[in-house]
């Protein structure tokens, strides 16, 4: 069983939209998530870290993070094409595996003007 | 932030052949490194953990002997791909782990296997 769920495939949205994008996680033990950009080609950005329950708020984008669901979301406002990319959702068990990631397998966001 | 080199960034090697990407923190000293592989359209898999001065962890299904992992030093880590096959062209990326800033990837190794 995956660890880590990005169940929603390609995202389209037109420019200026709000973009939401979802992750589901099934380790309860999970501490911290993130949120990486991946553009074609190009190796992981990381844009957001939440490790609390509630919303973390960075410019243009919010994490949201549900313990209690199990849940972990992206919103993106004001998106610009740009922010077209390949996002993937990452989860910290902790504990031993100190600094191991579990991927989630990514959503494709496409942002048309 | 973190600053990491990878490289080479693109290689294309003969089947058979071996190939060498080295990883290294610039500014900090990485005690563990995490090498992922990525297949096109696909997420990035967790191929090994190695730490400084220690043998490399790999996951179920990484050939050890295949993918050698040398992590000698605080600011440099290595894969080797030996006796490489086309169906070992992928992405291979690093990323070093230093307390809060270990969530920096490496740029990137495209290797093309002919």
């Amino acid at each position: 069983q995956k660890e880590v769920e990005q169940n929603s495939g390609p995202l389209s949205v037109p420019e200026g939209a709000i973009a939401s994008l979802n992750c589901t996680y099934s380790d309860r033990g999970s501490q911290s998530f993130f949120w990486y950009r991946q553009y074609s080609g190009k190796s992981p950005e990381l844009i957001m870290s939440i490790y609390s329950n509630g919303d973390k708020e960075d410019g243009r984008f919010t994490a949201q993070l549900n313990k209690a669901s199990q849940y972990v979301s992206l919103l993106i406002r004001d998106s610009q094409p740009s922010d077209s990319a390949t996002y993937l959702c990452a989860g910290w068990a902790g504990g031993t595996s100190y600094g191991k990631l579990t991927f989630g397998q990514g959503t494709i966001l496409t942002v048309h003007p | 932030g973190a600053v990491v080199s990878q490289h080479p960034s693109r290689v294309i090697c003969k089947s058979g052949t071996s190939v060498k990407i080295e990883c290294r923190s610039l500014d900090f000293q990485a005690t563990t490194m995490f090498w992922y592989r990525q297949f096109p359209k696909k997420s990035l898999m967790l191929m090994a953990t190695s730490n400084e001065g220690s043998k490399a962890t790999y996951e179920q299904g990484v050939e050890k002997d295949k993918f050698l992992i040398n992590h000698a030093s605080l600011t440099l880590s290595t894969l080797t791909v030996t006796s490489a096959h086309p169906e070992d062209s992928s992405f291979y990326i690093c990323r070093p782990e230093q307390g809060g800033n270990g969530y920096t990837f490496g740029s990137g190794t495209r290797l093309t296997v002919v």
